[in-house]
């Protein structure tokens, strides 16, 4: 079974450009999370998808990010315009069933560098 | 103040020791407890999970929690140089809810040396 995919792996753009960060989930997985680790600093939640709907953005920094899932399938994380505080790894993970306590599986994250 | 506390270190120890990592939490609200390992360059991957208070053990792994003082261990057993990687306490509140939202610490890195 394959894991959890992310591409691109490094991504280096310069303040202002767009960035869009892709994940594929494990095949099955209705839910979707976006993580992501700044320097210096904790993981931290981002949003989760169940298939196509945002159940919980309530990590999600400002306007300036988007995330989408269209078919309940694989998601997008677009950054527009990206700023340098938003440097840093970004995971994203994937499970069968809602709640704590389920598995969670994680990607290998994609590094992004914003100059 | 952080919701979740995690010493950083590095923490060095030789082959064969036992190897104790922290957390400490101030949600009282939080039920499940996880702890996770991540190589370099990796994702997180979990290790254990606990629900409430309590030990769990899985193999040269021992978790455990309690809630009354807000604090957390990860015990490994005959440390190998394998085990070095960095360990993340992950907690979250619900159950069978909409979201399994993972708090975080910040992760201990460790090295086992040969």
């Amino acid at each position: 079974e394959a894991g959890v995919t992310q591409f691109p792996s490094h991504s280096v753009i310069e303040k202002g450009q767009t960035v869009t960060l892709r994940c594929d989930p494990i095949s099955g997985h209705d839910n979707l999370y976006w993580y992501r680790r700044v320097m210096g600093k904790e993981i931290k939640f981002l949003l989760h998808f169940v298939k196509e709907s945002k159940q919980d953005e309530s990590g999600m920094p400002n306007n300036r990010f988007l995330a989408e899932r269209t078919g309940g399938t694989y998601s997008t994380l677009k950054v527009q315009p990206a700023e340098l505080e938003d440097s840093g790894v970004y995971f994203c993970a994937s499970g069968r069933g809602s709640g704590s306590g389920n598995t969670i599986y994680f990607g290998e994250g994609s590094w992004l560098t914003v100059v | 103040q952080k919701e979740v506390e995690q010493d950083p270190g590095p923490l060095s120890v030789p082959e064969g020791a036992i190897v104790s990592l922290n957390c400490t939490y101030s949600n009282s609200a939080f039920q499940y407890f996880m702890w996770y390992r991540q190589y370099s360059r990796k994702g997180p991957e979990l290790l254990m999970y606990t629900y409430s208070s309590g030990n769990k053990e899985d193999g040269r792994f021992t978790a455990q929690v309690d809630k009354s003082s807000k604090y957390i261990s990860l015990f490994i057993r005959d440390s190998q140089p394998s085990d070095s990687a960095t360990y993340l306490c992950a907690m979250s509140e619900v159950y069978g809810g909409a979201t399994n939202k993972l708090i975080f610490g910040t992760g201990t890195l460790l090295a086992v040396q040969p």
